[in-house]
């Protein structure tokens, strides 16, 4: 029973190209993130969602957008990919209302951008 | 601005080793603090946490204590094991409980 899962494991695709990552969680929790993380292991923040808040690292370019059809997924859609988007990118969620701070990640979708 | 520091590795040490991975943060009022663990090819796992100051998290033989007077979180093991090897990420979170990680650092258990 995976708690948090992310498809694809593995995405490549070319510049230009719009591409989306999918997210879902079965843990019934009411929060949701995106993280990613480079060559180099550093892991950022990109978005924190729940049903009534978005807040966005301002450093994430206004082609990432994420996308919520329902409390269990968070999908990340990213249009005119550039070589920079290569990372892999990480999907997690938490409990905040209930003050049960720990996220529980995703296994990652690697993503290389030629 | 929030941020979190941590000694760069790879660190590498003989297996039963003693384990000490420093880590610093600067924050506005009093985050939680969280110790993850990235085994190859894998996401992070939650290692351990301390949500106060003076809490002490454990965990598979790994203890971290929240030192507010020194804005620590210092990682500790008694004994390593080969099986220990993996990157780990000292976290807090911060407004909406987002992370902000320090940048990991990889230890290597020599058999």
């Amino acid at each position: 029973d995976t708690a948090v899962s992310q498809t694809p494991k593995y995405l490549v695709t070319q510049m230009g190209n719009d591409k989306s990552i999918k997210c879902e969680q079965n843990l019934g929790h009411d929060t949701m993130y995106w993280y990613k993380q480079d060559s180099k292991k550093f892991l950022k923040i990109m978005f924190s969602y729940n049903n009534k808040e978005l807040i966005i690292n301002e450093t994430v370019p206004n082609r990432f957008s994420p996308k919520s059809p329902d409390k269990a997924h968070l999908n990340l859609h990213i249009n005119s990919l550039e070589l920079g988007d290569s990372a892999v990118y990480f999907c997690a969620s938490s409990q905040v209302d209930g003050k049960i701070y720990e996220q529980y990640f995703g296994p990652g979708t690697r993503l290389t951008v030629t | 601005g929030n941020s979190v520091t941590q000694m760069e590795g790879p660190v590498t040490l003989s297996e039963e080793a003693f384990l000490t991975i420093n880590c610093t943060y600067t924050a506005t009022g009093y985050p939680s603090l969280f110790w993850y663990v990235q085994y190859p090819g894998e996401g992070l796992q939650l290692l351990l946490k301390a949500t106060k100051a003076d809490d002490k998290g454990s965990n598979k033989g790994f203890e971290a204590t929240y030192r507010k007077e020194t804005t620590s979180f210092h990682l500790e093991k008694g004994s390593v094991q080969v099986s220990d090897s993996a990157v780990y990420f000292c976290a807090q979170n911060n407004a909406g409980n987002m992370l902000t990680f320090g940048g990991g650092t990889r230890l290597m258990v020599k058999p």
